[in-house]
């Protein structure tokens, strides 16, 4: 099993404030996948970064793909309650061809 | 937007029945694949289906476990003889091109062994 490891489980801020999640595996990844889930429903794809060092920016969300490929981080710039709500990360590692998922990172946003 | 659609979004068994949970995958895509959650942990890899046959399976997708293509549009989970633990929310997901591609994920179906 790959285990990618997600930081921090939980994380409560004030609206307006920024935010980081860490993903971290041993384990090198050929791409790496964030993923938020509302309660109820199945993970939504944010963004998918496959090259060692990229970052892609979605509006207020900035992900990081470590140099190495074995880790990647989520940035939220001031957040808002419409972003509460599970981050996952998922990575499909080297000669692997299947997807693992983190820990998550439950993230609420207070108002 | 396409979606995978999955049925039914809630099922209550008796321990020992068997279940089959339903996914209508989108239409153009060649990979499918089941995964599970129990409620607080973590989504958990069970199959992965391609060319009408499973490419991989975890330790989890024991002989309990079957996955079906009957036609050109469903895929389904079988489980044989439910145990109490089997209760999780269980989400299929479809990608285009490779296994490594983007996957889309059905809104799940809650299972409920009692």
């Amino acid at each position: 099993t790959q285990l990618l490891e997600q930081s921090p489980q939980f994380l409560s801020i004030q609206e307006g404030e920024n935010l980081t999640v860490y993903c971290n595996s041993s384990s090198v990844f050929s791409s790496l996948q964030w993923y938020r889930q509302e309660p109820g429903e199945g993970p939504v794809l944010l963004v998918t970064v496959v090259t060692g060092g990229e970052v892609k920016k979605l509006k207020r969300l900035t992900f990081q793909f470590g140099d190495a490929r074995k880790d990647s981080s989520l940035h939220i710039t001031a957040a808002q309650p419409g972003d509460t709500g599970l981050y996952l990360c998922a990575g499909a590692p080297t000669g692997a061809n299947n997807l693992f998922f983190g820990t998550g990172t439950r993230l609420t946003v207070i108002p | 937007e396409p979606e995978v659609t999955q049925t039914p979004s809630h099922q209550v068994t008796q321990m020992g029945q068997e279940v089959i949970l339903r996914c209508v995958p989108i239409s153009n895509h060649l990979y499918f694949y089941w995964y599970r959650q129990i409620l607080g942990q973590k989504v958990e890899f069970l199959v992965s289906f391609y060319n009408n046959e499973i490419s991989e399976k975890s330790e989890i997708f024991d002989d309990q476990f079957s996955v079906e293509r009957p036609d050109g549009s469903n895929f389904t989970l079988k489980i044989r003889s439910t145990k109490l633990e089997d209760s999780a929310m269980y989400f299929c997901a479809s990608s285009p091109y490779t296994e490594t591609g983007t996957r889309t994920f059905g809104s799940g179906t809650r299972l409920t062994v009692v």
